[in-house]
């Protein structure tokens, strides 16, 4: 079993929809999430961090970290086109310093 | 700020021969990864250096991959020779330190045929 397990996709929502993109983990060493986005043939982008359960927004992003339950969301209001990318979860044992990437989630968002 | 550099984009050759990646990190970022990418996979961590040292680099496999980052600044990341399996996106990233987020660069597409 994988340390972090994200829904595979892919998704396609029409333009103005809220996404919702889903990793679950099994690790309880881990404390920092991650979310990056990656356009086709780029680099993955950092979007997202935090350290804490509950939510941070920015924007219209909003990550959502419950420890408890270890499942993480990034939510993602108003859709744009623009928005069409691979999402990956990332998260890190930080005494470790040591970093885990899910699949990645594949979102297209159509005009 | 200045990304992290990476050469070449994209890079073709044949089974058994070698090929070389360079990256240059953010400025003064200590941490420096290298990361395999196959499609539809996320990330894989290959090695990890912290300045000039090797942090973590169980992934890495030393019959054929080798990395260095000599003065603790630019890297290299190697691979001799190459097989099939090697074709993937080869990602570097950098970070303050080795608890804080990363920022990667574009990455270089290896083809192996």
């Amino acid at each position: 079993q994988k340390e972090v397990e994200q829904d595979p996709g892919p998704l396609s929502v029409p333009e103005g929809a809220i996404v919702s993109l889903n990793c679950t983990y099994s690790n309880s060493a881990f404390q920092y999430f991650m979310w990056y986005r990656q356009y086709s043939r780029k680099g993955p982008e950092l979007l997202m961090y935090t350290y804490s359960s509950g939510n941070k927004e920015d924007g219209r992003f909003t990550a959502q970290v419950d420890k408890s339950s270890k499942y993480i969301s990034l939510f993602i209001r108003d859709s744009q086109p623009s928005d069409s990318a691979t999402y990956l979860c990332a998260m890190m044992d930080t005494n470790a310093g040591k970093s885990t990437f899910g699949d990645g989630t594949t979102l297209t968002v159509k005009p | 700020e200045a990304g992290v550099a990476q050469s070449p984009r994209y890079k073709i050759i044949e089974k058994r021969q070698s090929v070389a990646f360079w990256c240059n990190p953010i400025s003064g970022h200590a941490t420096l990864y290298w990361y395999q990418q196959i499609l539809g996979q996320g990330p894989k961590l290959l090695i990890q250096f912290q300045n000039n040292g090797v942090v973590d680099d169980s992934q890495l496999p030393k019959d054929r991959f080798s990395a260095e980052r000599l003065k603790g600044v630019d890297s290299t990341l190697k691979i001799q020779p190459a097989k099939l399996e090697d074709s993937a996106v080869y990602l570097c990233a950098s970070s303050l330190q080795t608890n804080t987020e990363a920022f990667f660069g574009q990455g270089t597409r290896l083809t192996v045929v």
